[in-house]
């Protein structure tokens, strides 16, 4: 099956600070996504990245970065963190045959205090 | 991606076969219906997908009508742990997912 383990289930931060969420995965995918979920919004794509060192940006990247320094792991950065980024994120990944389907993580709730 | 359509809300009584419909008429021919659930507070869960055949795994059977516009998920003796926001959606691989609001399916016991 495939296993892809986000760092925290839970976490809070405070305004202005720096904040990595990081995903792996085993399955050796090439492609991996950060998303984030709303009440209301449904689920909005912040980066993804087809191989390492890639990424592009996906509707909503204002105010996050992303780092693939290896094939496993896809980290996503919240530069300077705000209160409109208290959100659940969810990280996802998929081999590169369009036939798959995208596997998520248990997600990450982080509130901005 | 392919706009897909599901009613809010369910129920089930456990044990009974839980049948959830989509309609996905402006679904393209290359792209798979996907099912997912989410449990509160969790993220969502792959059940199963398919492209025109009916499909069926360990937790789910997937009936895909033949001109594609409409699927039915089919949870063969459901329980209580079934009870979940169902997305039905239509995409192809490696493509964002786009989740609608989903059917809130609650298991009876």
């Amino acid at each position: 099956d495939v296993k892809v383990t986000q760092s925290s289930r839970y976490l809070v931060k405070r305004t202005g600070e720096k904040v990595f969420l990081e995903c792996v995965q085993d399955m050796d995918h090439e492609n991996m996504f950060w998303y984030r979920q709303d009440p209301g919004l449904g689920l909005r794509l912040i980066y993804f990245s087809y191989d390492v060192k890639m990424k592009e940006k996906g509707d909503i990247p204002e105010g996050y970065s992303v780092s693939r320094e290896k094939k496993e792991r896809f980290s996503l950065i919240l530069e300077s963190a705000s209160t409109n980024q208290t959100s659940m994120y969810l990280c996802a990944s998929i081999s590169g045959q369009a036939y798959e389907a995208q596997h998520f993580g248990d997600g990450t709730r982080l509130s901005i205090l | 991606d392919a706009k897909t359509t599901q009613p809010p809300s369910m129920d089930c009584a456990e044990g009974r076969a839980a049948n959830l419909p989509c309609n996905h008429s402006t679904i393209s021919g290359n792209e798979y219906v996907y099912w997912y659930r989410q449990i509160h507070s969790q993220g969502p869960q792959y059940i199963i997908h398919g492209l025109k055949n009916n499909e069926t795994n360990e937790m789910a059977s997937l009936i895909i009508t033949e001109d594609r516009k409409s699927s039915t998920l089919i949870l063969p003796h459901a329980t209580l742990r079934d009870t979940a926001v169902y997305y039905c959606i239509g995409g192809r691989g490696a493509q964002k997912l786009v989740f609608g609001q989903g059917t809130r399916l609650t298991i009876n016991p």
